[in-house]
């Protein structure tokens, strides 16, 4: 049974800073690997899908590596701003099937 | 373009009845898919349908059920509510039922049995 595991649970940073969040999972066998962004009380947002046969994907101040034989990947943020604070959440898909399996993902807030 | 919308946005309910909640995709995309997400946790896949048919069901008791519309549109059904029932249910939409399709979620629909 595929577990996925995001550390830390929470972080608090001061404005400016680059950060990383960290998925990692136990079952090598995906499809794909999503990072999703979730503001208090909302729906999901989606920020970058990585394919298996990929190894990263950049959107804006965002870049997401994917490592999948050792079932792990980060997330990181370039010059952090307090519009970013948000639950971020990683999820993976096995197979072609697009069930997603999610982390239970890392509370950031940037402090201005 | 409207995103996937969900109704009702809230709802309070007591311990043994029913409920049912409402989904409609993105327009054009044919794959809908349901979640649960417990306080503080991450969602938890309940079903996927495409093309009307249930093409994946999580680790959930019969009490939950769904169903898929001509218009591609989705109900999830809960009979015999549980107070462990009280989530935010969301719903997804994707254009097939591949893997290499982004999801898109709904803003959810918040349940509260008491």
């Amino acid at each position: 049974k595929q577990e996925v595991t995001q550390i830390p649970a929470a972080l608090s940073v001061p404005e400016g800073e680059n950060l990383v969040l960290n998925c990692s999972f136990t079952d090598s066998a995906i499809y794909n690997l999503q990072w999703f962004r979730q503001d208090p009380g909302k729906g999901l947002t989606s920020l970058l899908l990585i394919q298996s046969s990929q190894r990263e994907q950049t959107s804006g101040r965002l870049n997401a590596s994917l490592d999948k034989s050792s079932g792990r990947s980060t997330l990181y943020i370039a010059a952090s701003q307090p519009g970013d604070s948000a639950t971020y959440l990683c999820a993976v898909t096995r197979n072609a099937g697009n069930m997603l399996t999610f982390g239970g993902g890392t509370r950031l807030m940037v402090k201005p | 373009d409207a995103g996937v919308t969900q109704s009702p946005t809230h709802l309070i309910k007591t311990r043994g009845q029913h409920v049912t909640l409402r989904c409609s995709p993105i327009s054009g995309h044919k794959s809908v898919s349901w979640y649960q997400q417990v306080l503080g946790q991450g969602p938890q896949f309940i079903f996927q349908y495409y093309e009307k048919e249930e093409r994946g069901r999580g680790n959930f008791p019969d009490r939950f059920s769904a169903r898929q519309f001509p218009n591609y549109s989705s109900e999830l059904n809960v009979n015999a509510l549980l107070l462990g029932d009280s989530a935010l249910y969301l719903c997804a939409s994707s254009l097939y039922s591949g893997g290499s399709e982004t999801q898109y979620f709904g803003p959810g629909t918040r349940l509260l049995v008491l």
